[in-house]
C-alpha cells in the first residue's frame, strides 16, 4: 500500500499567515493526488485535484503544488474559516489511501 | 445540485450485521464509480471501497481491513449505492461517508462530493 506522509501533524498560525502542509508518499503518484478539508463534525470538502487544480468554488489563496516525492497545500493569507484539518489523498492505485491529517488551529 | 444522503447507521454487537444505504440526486448517477470512506471517533480518513459503473461491470475493490467482510452494491434504477456488513467488529465502528468520484479515470479517481456520513457503533 502506499503510505501518506504528511507534516506538520499541527499548526498553529494567525490570521493572515501563509501556511504550507506537505504529503510524502512512500512510491511515485504521479501527480495523482488531492486535498480535502474537514471541519469538526462536518464531511470533507475536495479543495484540490490531481495535485494543483483547484476544485469550483474553492478560494483562489488555496493552490496545490508538486509531484512525485512531495506535494504541498498552501494557503496564501489565513481566514478564520481556514482553521480545519486538512488530508492529502493518492488515486493513483488500489487501495486508495489517505494522509494522517494536519490539524490547523489559531495561534 | 449533487447530493448524497447516507442512512442506516445504528449501534450493533460485534459479530453482528448491517446496512448502510447512499441516496444519490442532482447527476447523472448512473454515470460515476462510488465510493465508501470510513472515520472512526477521532481518527483520520479511511478508504473503504469502490464500485464501478454498468459500463464497467459494476465491479468493485476494497481495502484489505474489510474485504470479504464488508460489500458495496448500486441500484441504478434507485441512485443508490448500499454497504453490506457483516461480522462487524469493534474497529468498524465510525462514521461511513459515501461518496462520488469524479470520473473513470485515474486521473478522475478521487472523490468530489461528500455525503454528511452515518454512525456505526459495534459494541456489546
Amino acid at each position: 500500500d502506499i503510505q501518506l506522509t504528511q507534516s506538520p501533524s499541527f499548526l498553529s498560525a494567525s490570521l493572515g499567515d501563509r501556511v504550507t502542509i506537505t504529503c510524502r508518499p512512500s512510491q511515485g503518484i504521479s501527480s495523482y493526488l488531492s486535498w480535502y478539508q474537514q471541519k469538526p463534525g462536518k464531511a470533507p470538502k475536495l479543495l484540490i485535484y490531481t495535485a494543483s487544480t483547484l476544485q469550483s468554488g474553492v478560494p483562489s489563496r488555496f493552490s496545490g503544488s508538486g509531484s512525485g516525492a512531495e506535494f504541498t497545500l498552501t494557503i496564501s493569507s489565513l481566514q478564520p474559516e481556514d482553521f480545519a484539518t486538512y488530508y492529502c489523498q493518492q488515486h493513483y492505485t488500489y487501495p486508495i489511501t489517505f494522509g494522517q491529517g494536519t490539524r490547523l488551529e489559531i495561534k | 445540485e449533487v447530493q448524497l444522503v447516507e442512512s442506516g447507521g445504528a449501534l450493533v454487537q460485534p459479530g453482528g450485521s448491517l446496512r448502510l444505504s447512499c441516496a444519490a440526486s442532482g447527476y447523472t448517477f448512473s454515470d460515476h464509480y462510488m465510493d465508501w470512506v470510513r472515520q472512526a471517533p477521532g481518527k483520520g480518513l479511511e478508504w473503504v471501497g469502490r464500485i464501478r459503473n454498468k459500463a464497467n461491470s459494476y465491479t468493485t475493490e476494497y481495502a484489505a481491513s474489510v474485504k470479504g467482510r464488508l460489500t458495496i452494491s448500486r441500484d441504478d434504477s434507485k441512485n443508490s449505492i448500499y454497504l453490506q456488513m457483516n461480522s462487524l467488529k469493534t474497529e468498524d465502528a465510525a462514521v461511513y461517508y459515501c461518496t462520488r468520484v469524479r470520473d473513470s479515470s485515474w486521473s478522475g479517481s478521487y472523490s468530489d462530493y461528500w455525503g454528511q456520513g452515518t454512525l456505526v457503533a459495534v459494541s456489546s
